[in-house]
C-alpha cells in the first residue's frame, strides 16, 4: 500500500517552461488536494478535488492547472514557470470532506526550482 | 486566509521533557486536527479532535480543545529526538477543505 506518490521528486527548470506535477493514490480517496508550501507561508491551498471529473480553485490558483480523469490520479500543471511558483508541492488524499471528520493523507512532495 | 495559528514558532527542549504547542483559531469549528511534519517529508496526521470533544490522548500525545476560547494545545509527554519535526494545526475550511497554519519548529536534543 503506497499510499500518496508523487512524481517527480525534484525538479529544475527555466523561466517559461511547461511541466506537469503527478500525483497518485491508491486509498480510493474522493477527495484530492494540491498544496504548495513557502517558507514562513505555511501550507497553502492551490486546488482541489471533490471527485472523479471535478476540479476547485484553492486559495492560490493562478498559474495553475489541474485535471482529474481517473479517480486515483491528479495532476498540476504549469503551463508557463515563474520564478514565484518556485516551492514545495505536497498532494493530499482523503476519503471524503473534511465537515465529516477525515484526515488527510500526504506524498512526499515535489521539489520545483524555476530559474 | 489563516485560520490556526500555533504558538510558539519554534521550541527547542531537551529529551525527557514535555513540550506543549498552541493553536488559535478565528470562526467556529466542527473539528480541529494536529499533523507532523518531519524534514523533507509530507505532512502526517496525528489527532482529530471534535468540537465537542475537550480532551484526547494518543499515546505520548494530549489534546485539548476550548471552543470558548477558539484554541487548541498539542502536548508531547517525555519527548525525544525522533519527536523533532514541525507541528501544524489545520481546520475545516468550507465543506471539502483544510486550512493549515504556519506551524511550530520543535527541535528535542539528546
Amino acid at each position: 500500500n503506497a499510499g500518496v506518490t508523487q512524481t517527480p521528486k525534484f525538479r529544475v527548470l527555466k523561466t517559461g517552461q511547461s511541466m506537469t506535477l503527478l500525483c497518485a493514490q491508491d486509498m480510493n480517496h474522493e477527495y484530492m488536494y494540491w498544496y504548495r508550501q513557502d517558507p514562513g507561508m505555511g501550507l497553502r491551498l492551490i486546488h482541489y478535488s471533490v471527485g472523479e471529473g471535478t476540479t476547485a480553485k484553492g486559495e492560490v490558483p493562478d498559474g495553475y492547472n489541474v485535471s482529474r480523469l481517473k479517480k486515483q490520479n491528479f495532476l498540476l500543471g504549469l503551463e508557463s514557470a515563474a520564478p514565484s511558483q518556485t516551492s514545495v508541492y505536497f498532494c493530499a488524499s482523503s476519503y471524503s470532506g473534511h465537515n465529516s471528520n477525515q484526515p488527510q493523507h500526504f506524498g512526499d512532495g515535489t521539489r520545483l526550482s524555476i530559474l | 486566509s489563516q485560520q490556526g495559528e500555533e504558538d510558539p514558532q519554534a521550541l527547542s527542549i531537551q529529551e525527557g521533557e514535555n513540550a506543549t504547542m498552541n493553536c488559535s483559531y478565528k470562526t467556529s469549528i466542527n473539528n480541529l486536527q494536529w499533523y507532523r511534519q518531519n524534514s523533507g517529508r509530507g505532512l502526517v496526521h496525528l489527532i482529530l479532535i471534535r468540537s465537542n470533544e475537550r480532551e484526547k490522548h494518543s499515546g505520548r500525545l494530549r489534546v485539548t480543545l476550548d471552543t470558548s476560547k477558539k484554541s487548541s494545545s498539542l502536548l508531547i509527554t517525555a519527548s525525544r529526538a525522533a519527536d523533532t519535526a514541525s507541528y501544524f494545526c489545520a481546520t475545516p475550511s468550507g465543506y471539502s477543505t483544510l486550512t493549515f497554519g504556519k506551524g511550530t519548529m520543535l527541535l528535542v536534543s539528546p
